[in-house]
């Protein structure tokens, strides 16, 4: 079947520490993107990359960091720098319009 | 930049009856609005997308309505079964065959009651 595959599904970590949430795609969709999703507050963008080895802030750009060096996969770094980084974290890719999710990481930094 | 509101954040009803969820937008050259659904423990699917040219769309059991001149759109569940419990978000966009513009609104958690 293909889709979006996040991992892992629950991710711990203590505060100053770096994290790295995985995103795999087999659509062979050319876009990928990274969304925060917080109660009450819809999804926000955090990255986008339109083609492999090239990449955009999104709205919320501060405090993580990408790379897109396959076109199946699309990494996201949640960096110490990131003051609020407890959150639900969304990959997505498209071949247009239409935006196909993976299930998520929920991220937890204590 | 786009500001996209959508009203009410929670939502109960009977099951069998409907449901309305509502969301406002604020650029006008917006002409694309997608409804998307999210399942418990799932990431959101796109359910059913209407252009700024048309001023209804059906789908079975869902439609959704717009009106550019007020800069509102709609999303209508007839028929409620329990299925259809999840949070609901729409979004807008000045699409350019891009995801990129997309704006979400914040949700709305709906809840069909047996």
């Amino acid at each position: 079947d293909g889709g979006i595959t996040q991992s892992p599904k629950y991710l711990f970590r203590k505060e100053g520490q770096n994290v790295t949430l995985s995103c795999e795609q087999n659509l062979n969709h050319d876009a990928m993107y990274w969304y925060r999703q917080d109660p009450g507050q819809g999804l926000r963008l955090i990255y986008y990359s339109q083609i492999v080895n090239d990449f955009q802030k999104g709205d919320i750009a501060e405090g993580y960091s990408v790379s897109r060096e396959k076109k199946e996969s699309f990494p996201l770094t949640v960096t110490s720098a990131q003051k609020n980084p407890t959150a639900f974290y969304l990959c997505a890719s498209s071949a247009g319009e239409t935006l196909h999710f993976g299930n998520g990481t929920r991220l937890t930094v204590t | 930049g786009e500001n996209v509101e959508q009203h009410p954040s929670t939502l109960s009803v009977q099951e069998g009856d409907s449901a309305v969820i509502k969301c406002t937008y604020s650029d006008s050259a917006s002409n694309y609005f997608p409804w998307y659904k999210q399942e418990l423990g799932k990431g959101p699917q796109l359910i059913i997308d209407i252009r700024s040219n048309v001023g209804e769309k059906k789908d079975q059991r869902i439609a959704v309505t717009l009106n550019k001149t007020a800069k509102h759109f709609s999303l209508h569940i007839t028929e409620t079964q329990p299925e259809d419990s999840a949070v609901y978000f729409c979004a807008a966009s000045t699409s350019s065959g891009s995801a990129r513009q997309l704006t979400f609104g914040s949700g709305t958690q709906l809840t069909v009651l047996p």
